[in-house]
């Protein structure tokens, strides 16, 4: 019973690249949760996603980012043109119901440096 | 104001000690708390949720909620070097339930 898996879990990428992080929820879980953990900061909501739906991206920087959560495979965080700072880590969760009460099972994060 | 707040630390005990790990929320509304542990390099691990006031209780771990102060602790008895983690405070709010908002952590380190 795998838990949430999070792919790359170090990502290096160049200033202006690309950046793709990739989310499987846990089986039989259809929302998933991204979330931002900034050095010397907690970790803070970006987006929260259903089958094919965005629901809540308010916490997604306006430009850049975005994110998609398709029929078919995992969810995907993409940042382009990344800058220094972004270096972070990302980590996605999911959950069998679209909501927080109980809490929802986080995967062990990318971790993003831009050099 | 900000919604949860949690002192940073960082927190060192020897092993055996008993530790109490406290935030403080700010909207009285707050039903749901709970308490997610971190090792580094790694993701948050949810630990214990409470509902309302009160103590709840897991082997070494009780995770208290008082109300009429915004105040919740948790507190670890028999503290082992495995403990060694940061701590974070989580509530569901920031205006709906799927959305944690989360303390920064404190940052507890147990001496064998």
């Amino acid at each position: 019973n795998a838990g949430v898996m999070q792919n790359p879990r170090h990502l290096v990428r160049r200033r202006g690249q690309e950046a793709r992080l990739r989310c499987s929820p846990m089986k039989g879980h259809s929302h998933v949760y991204w979330y931002r953990q900034l050095p010397e900061e907690g970790l803070k909501f970006m987006v929260y996603l259903q089958k094919e739906n965005i629901i809540d991206e308010s916490g997604m920087p306006k430009e850049r980012f975005s994110a998609e959560f398709p029929k078919e495979g995992p969810s995907i965080l993409r940042i382009q043109q990344v800058v220094r700072g972004d270096s972070a880590a990302y980590f996605c969760a999911s959950s069998y119901q679209g909501q927080g009460d109980y809490g929802y099972t986080f995967g062990s994060g990318t971790r993003l440096t831009v050099v | 104001q900000k919604e949860v707040e949690q002192d940073p630390g960082p927190l060192s005990v020897p092993e055996g000690a008993i530790v109490s790990l406290n935030c403080t929320y700010s909207n009285s509304a707050f039903q749901y708390f709970m308490w997610y542990r971190q090792y580094s390099r790694k993701g948050p691990e949810l630990l214990m949720y409470t509902y309302s006031s009160g103590n709840k209780e897991d082997g070494r771990f009780t995770a208290q909620v008082d109300k009429s102060s915004k105040y919740i602790s948790l507190f670890i008895r028999d503290s082992q070097p495995s403990d060694s983690a940061t701590y974070l405070c989580a509530i569901p709010g920031g205006g709906s339930n799927y959305k944690l908002t989360f303390g920064k952590g404190t940052l507890l380190t147990v001496n064998p």
